[in-house]
């Protein structure tokens, strides 16, 4: 069972463009994480949200929680080639482990 | 520098030879964690360990081993390797409270053939 959807899968966009990129579930998390991934490297964390509602910017970047806690989106504006890669959501939940559950990442890619 | 540092970075095996693969964290981390990234299924925690001594299965356990013998150091065995085991693996390392940063190392890319 995929707990977190994340749309779209694939983003090939001009420099300069803005795009948004969504992560889905039916469940409530405790927090939610953006981490983007470039090719040969493992996932970097970009951001952790954690209040329902709660918006984040981080430069360019901007994260948004949901107000139930079971989405989040990753709005990017006049995106950069330097913006490109795979940008994954996790969702955090309670418990020992306190478990990060993965999307299956979007892939994004910006031409100069 | 604070790192995650996984050894090998390619690997390339046959079906039923012993591996190791070594993760060692340098920034005192309690808990510590083992993913496999395939295409089109996205990152799947295989193990995970709490601290010295503690360690729990995670989604996928089925065909590795672990051990956490020291806070630093904590390898992912396959004492069988199989075809379907060909993955791009992970080690992670954060403090223990709760939404706290995964660090991960650069990763493992091995194919059992």
């Amino acid at each position: 069972t995929q707990l977190l959807e994340q749309s779209p899968q694939f983003l090939s966009i001009q420099e300069g463009e803005n795009l948004t990129v969504y992560c889905n579930s039916s469940s409530v998390f405790s927090s939610l994480q953006w981490y983007r991934q470039e090719p040969g490297e493992g996932p970097v964390l970009l951001v952790t949200v954690v209040t329902g509602g709660e918006v984040k910017k981080l430069k360019r970047l901007t994260f948004q929680f949901g107000d139930a806690r079971k989405d989040s989106s990753l709005h990017i504006t006049a995106a950069q080639p330097g913006d490109t890669g795979l940008y994954l959501c996790a969702g955090g939940r309670g418990g020992s482990n306190y478990k990060l559950t993965f999307g299956k990442g979007t892939l994004l890619t910006v031409n100069p | 520098e604070a790192q995650v540092t996984q050894n090998p970075r390619y690997l390339i095996t046959v079906t039923g030879k012993k591996l190791t693969v070594t993760c060692s964290q340098n920034m005192n981390h309690e808990y510590m964690s083992w993913y496999r990234q395939d295409p089109g299924l996205g990152l799947r925690q295989i193990y995970y360990s709490m601290n010295v001594e503690v360690t729990d299965k995670g989604d996928v356990p089925e065909g590795y081993k672990v051990s956490r013998k020291e806070k630093r150091n904590f390898p992912l065995i396959l004492e069988s390797p199989s075809p379907n085991q060909t993955s791009l693996y992970f080690c992670a390392s954060r403090r223990q409270a709760a939404n706290e940063k995964l660090f991960f190392g650069s990763g493992t890319q091995l194919s059992v053939l």
